[in-house]
């Protein structure tokens, strides 16, 4: 069964520019979460959707905004690019929303100069 | 304050010891509890879920946890080299998959 599949796995970009993440869930999965981890905050949430609706969100401005698509794959994005947005942002899949079950992915790193 | 304080360590340890990693939460909400582990590079990988008090037991992985004193563990036995990572737990109150992660404590296990 394949796992969590994440695109680009790197990448680095310029202030003021923006990014598109990708997210290809485990088969069967309809709950994706986003996840953004750095040195400083550690791992902190950013917003999950389940059947393409965003259904809870973190505390990041309105500059990260994501969606899921018919087939439970997701993309996030980031514009306006500011330096503290270099982090490795982490998707998830999961069966249900309730438990915490989360398969992660390996991860984008995102690198901005 | 945060609602889960973990010690990032690192913590290293030789080959064979027990390992103790612990959380500590504020939130009386929290009802599931989790344990990640993340190697260098990867994502993290669900190592341990527990739902109520009480300990669950995973071959050498021993999970623990004390709603009364908001206050979890992971226990690993006859830790190994291959058990070098970072430990994270997390927990969750409501739904919509809103994990709430500890730092992470770093574990070394030195041959």
């Amino acid at each position: 069964k394949a796992g969590v599949t994440q695109t680009p796995r790197y990448l680095i970009k310029t202030r003021g520019q923006q990014v598109t993440l990708s997210c290809s869930p485990i088969s069967g999965h309809r709950s994706v979460s986003w996840y953004q981890q750095t040195p400083g905050q550690g791992l902190q949430f950013l917003f999950e959707y389940f059947s393409e609706t965003q259904r809870n969100k973190g505390n990041f401005p309105g500059r990260f905004s994501g969606r899921q698509f018919s087939n439970s794959r997701s993309e996030m994005n980031v514009s306006t690019l500011e330096l503290g947005d270099s982090a490795l942002y982490l998707c998830a899949s999961s069966l249900d929303d309730l438990t915490g079950e989360l398969f992660f992915g390996e991860g984008s790193r995102l690198t901005v100069l | 304050q945060k609602e889960v304080e973990q010690d990032p360590g690192p913590l290293s340890v030789p080959e064979g010891a027990i390992v103790s990693l612990n959380c500590t939460y504020s939130n009386s909400a929290f009802q599931y509890f989790m344990w990640y582990r993340q190697y260098s590079r990867k994502g993290p990988e669900l190592l341990m879920y527990t739902y109520s008090s009480g300990n669950k037991e995973d071959g050498r992985f021993t999970a623990q946890v004390d709603k009364s004193s908001k206050y979890i563990s992971l226990f690993i036995r006859d830790s190994q080299p291959s058990d070098s990572a970072t430990y994270l737990c997390a927990m969750i109150a409501g739904g919509y998959n809103k994990l709430i992660f500890g730092a992470g404590t770093r574990l070394a296990v030195h041959p």
